[in-house]
C-alpha cells in the first residue's frame, strides 16, 4: 500500500487566499483525521471522520476552516480566507476501526504571506 | 477527558547511552497508549502501542515502553543509543477498546545523539 498521500506538500500563499489542502487516506480505513502542527501549539487535532462522516470538528480553529469527505478515498481541508497565522504543516492519518493505530501522511507545509 | 504529560522537551544522550524518554497519562477509563517518532520533514511512525496486553512492549528500531498503572506512566527507553535515533517523540493516549479512536498527543520530546 501507497500509505497516506498527501498534497501538495508545500503550499505558498498571500493572506486572503482559498487554500484546498487533499488527503487520500489507506485504502479500507474508516476513520480520517486532519491535525495541524506548529511550533507553538505542537500537535492538534482538527477533525475526525468515520465512515466519510465527521464525528468532532471541535478543534477546528474558525469558520474559515471546514473539511469535507465526499467518498471513503479523498478529503479535503479548505481555508478561506487565509490568514499569516494558518502557516503550519497539516497531517492527515487515517485508521481502520479494525485496529487503534493511525497512520500519518507526510504533511503539507502551509505558508501564508 | 485523556492528557498526555511528557516530561522534558528535550533529552541530549550520548550515541550508546541508555534513552529514556518519559511519559505519563491521564485516563478515564483503560487506556490505549502510543509512542510515535517524526523525523525530520516527515509525518510521525508509530514506534510501539499498547492495547491491555503484555505491559512491557517491544516496538520497532530496538525501543520499548513499560505500562504502569499505579504510576499512570508510559516510559519509553532503548538501551543503545544510535545517532539515527535522533528525532521527535511524541506518546499518545486514546479511548479503547474501539479501534483509531482520537488520540490525544503530548507536547513532544526532542531526542540529540551526541557522538
Amino acid at each position: 500500500d501507497a500509505g497516506v498521500i498527501q498534497s501538495p506538500r508545500h503550499e505558498v500563499t498571500e493572506m486572503g487566499q482559498e487554500v484546498t489542502l487533499r488527503c487520500k487516506p489507506i485504502s479500507g480505513h474508516d476513520y480520517l483525521f486532519w491535525y495541524r502542527q506548529t511550533m507553538m501549539r505542537g500537535l492538534e487535532l482538527l477533525i475526525y471522520f468515520n465512515n466519510n462522516v465527521p464525528i468532532d470538528d471541535s478543534g477546528m480553529p474558525e469558520d474559515r476552516f471546514s473539511a469535507k469527505m465526499p467518498n471513503a478515498s479523498f478529503s479535503t481541508l479548505k481555508i478561506q480566507p487565509s490568514e499569516p497565522r494558518d502557516s503550519a504543516v497539516y497531517f492527515c492519518a487515517s485508521g481502520s476501526s479494525a485496529g487503534n493505530e493511525q497512520y500519518f501522511g507526510p504533511g503539507t507545509r502551509l505558508t501564508v504571506t | 477527558a485523556q492528557s498526555v504529560t511528557q516530561l522534558g522537551s528535550h533529552v541530549s544522550v550520548s550515541e550508546g547511552a541508555l534513552v529514556l524518554l518519559r511519559c505519563n497519562y491521564s485516563s478515564s477509563v483503560p487506556p490505549y497508549l502510543f509512542w510515535y517518532v517524526q523525523y525530520p520533514n516527515q509525518g510521525l511512525q508509530l514506534l510501539l502501542k499498547y492495547t491491555s496486553a503484555a505491559t512491557l512492549v517491544k516496538g520497532i528500531n530496538g525501543f520499548e515502553a513499560e505500562f504502569k498503572k499505579s504510576e499512570t506512566s508510559f516510559h519509553l527507553t532503548k538501551p543503545s543509543a544510535h545517532m539515527s535515533d535522533a528525532a521527535e517523540y511524541f506518546c499518545a493516549v486514546s479511548e479503547g477498546p474501539q479501534g483509531a479512536q482520537k488520540l490525544v498527543f503530548g507536547q513532544g520530546t526532542r531526542l540529540t545523539i551526541n557522538p
